[in-house]
């Protein structure tokens, strides 16, 4: 299995608070995902990064903003949470043409 | 655009044969199949380039025609593990690399019943 951790794994937070989402990785990969997974929208790109400091919008980033320090840590803040950002959060890593690998995922519930 | 999957759900007993569709409407470079059980993450399963070949992986293989945009999962001899949602990931075709972003399908959620 791919190293990757997700931390926390599970979160409540009120909102209007900030929140920031880890993940881990000891695969050295180059890129690394976060994805979002809500019932009737499958698996959505919220922000990736193509290397430390490199990163770029995907297809559902508003609200969300990420970081990139090191190569093995990928950072998704959520600036100020909102209910519609009840999600299940997928970090992921590639390789390119060897696929891509998921973090076990963190269950965030925003009240 | 999200690719469209098909079917959205399909019932199988043990020993039958599935297949699952992933249709797009952009130029893809690769499609990429996944599945994912209840409460867990995504696995990948396989990885399709563009240039119409076929992989294998067990008893699951899968296909792309590069010029349809399809892409079709094949499931033989089922087996009671093989439950999951299936999902198809598509990388679109650009000028320049797309860094291996993935947009997703659905989902296909089989049932295989003993």
């Amino acid at each position: 299995d791919a190293g990757i951790t997700q931390s926390p794994r599970h979160k409540v937070t009120e909102t209007g608070t900030p929140v920031t989402l880890r993940c881990h990785q000891t695969e050295n990969h180059r890129y690394m995902y976060w994805y979002r997974q809500d019932p009737g929208h499958g698996l959505r790109l919220i922000h990736y990064s193509y290397g430390v400091k490199d990163t770029d919008k995907g297809e559902v980033s508003d609200g969300y903003s990420v970081s990139r320090s090191k190569t093995e840590d990928f950072l998704l803040t959520l600036e100020s949470a909102t209910s519609s950002q009840t999600s299940v959060y997928f970090c992921a890593i590639s390789g390119l043409t060897s696929g891509s690998y998921f973090g076990p995922g963190t269950r965030l519930t925003v009240t | 655009q999200q690719p469209v999957q098909s079917p959205q759900a399909v019932i199988l007993r043990e020993g039958e044969d599935a297949v699952i569709n992933c249709s797009s409407s952009k130029a893809l470079y690769s499609v990429h199949w996944y599945r994912q059980k209840h409460g867990e993450a995504p696995v990948f399963l396989m990885i399709l380039l563009k240039g119409g070949e076929q992989k294998g992986h067990e008893k699951i293989s899968a296909s792309f025609n590069e010029k349809k945009q399809q892409s079709s999962l094949y499931l033989t001899a089922s087996q009671l593990s093989y439950s999951g949602t299936y999902f198809c990931g598509t990388e679109a075709s650009a000028g320049g690399t797309s860094y291996g972003k993935l947009t997703f399908g659905q989902g296909t959620i089989l049932t295989v019943h003993p």
